[in-house]
């Protein structure tokens, strides 16, 4: 694997269901991030993470919970959402923070019935 | 936190010709970045330029960043150059604009 890699591509779930996300990055890259990208509205940052601590958490609310065990690996665990938490989910990394080249994977369209 | 704004929001070509994007932006930044994205989401990283002139093929860009503001410039578009265009800047955040919808017809 190359680059940055999500997994799963395409996920449906119901309000009740616990589901996670899965980021890893193969660039050898010390910071992580989640961005949401609903239906015509521009990517907004999620979370931010640098050599495995959170910097940033942008007014999320807590039914999404990020969790970071590495400097290569993301999650993102979900539990109880709303059908307007449906979206791309994607996930990028950069060297550092402060200005580097950010590197995206390919996302995952959630559904949530 | 900074504000990006990208014009025009929808551009349609035909095959070959030639188009400028751009994209303004509100305060000094130290990331400047442009992506393609693809029909199935994924962002493909087309030019990190914080400031200066890169060319990529057909593709290329500046940033002027004193005046704040960069463009992106397709020359001889092909279908496959359809999608939205994303500019997005950083001072410490990436901050993305709404994007252009660009459409290269046959």
């Amino acid at each position: 694997e190359t680059g940055v890699t999500q997994t799963p591509r395409h996920l449906v779930m119901g309000m009740t269901n616990k589901k996670s996300l899965k980021c890893e990055q193969h660039l050898g890259h010390n910071a992580m991030y989640w961005y949401k990208q609903s239906a015509k509205k521009p990517l907004e940052l999620m979370f931010v993470y640098n050599f495995k601590e959170q910097t940033e958490n942008n007014s999320v609310p807590s039914r999404f919970s990020p969790e970071c065990p590495n400097s290569s690996h993301l999650f993102l665990h979900l539990h109880t959402l709303q059908p307007e938490d449906s979206a791309l989910y994607l996930c990028a990394s950069s060297k550092g923070l402060a200005g580097d080249e950010q590197f995206f994977g390919p996302g995952t369209r959630l559904t949530v019935l | 936190g900074i504000q990006v704004e990208q014009s025009p929001p929808d551009l349609i070509l035909q095959e070959g010709a030639n188009s400028t994007l751009r994209c303004n932006f509100s305060d000094s930044v130290n990331n400047l970045q442009w992506f393609h994205q693809n029909p199935w989401g994924q962002l493909i990283n087309l030019f990190y330029i914080p400031s200066g002139t890169k060319q990529n093929g057909r593709l290329s860009a500046t940033t002027v960043a004193t005046e704040r503001y960069s463009l992106l410039y397709i020359s001889s578009s092909q279908t496959t150059d359809s999608g939205v265009y994303f500019c997005a800047v950083a001072g410490y955040k990436l901050s993305f604009g709404a994007g252009t919808t660009v459409t290269v017809r046959a």
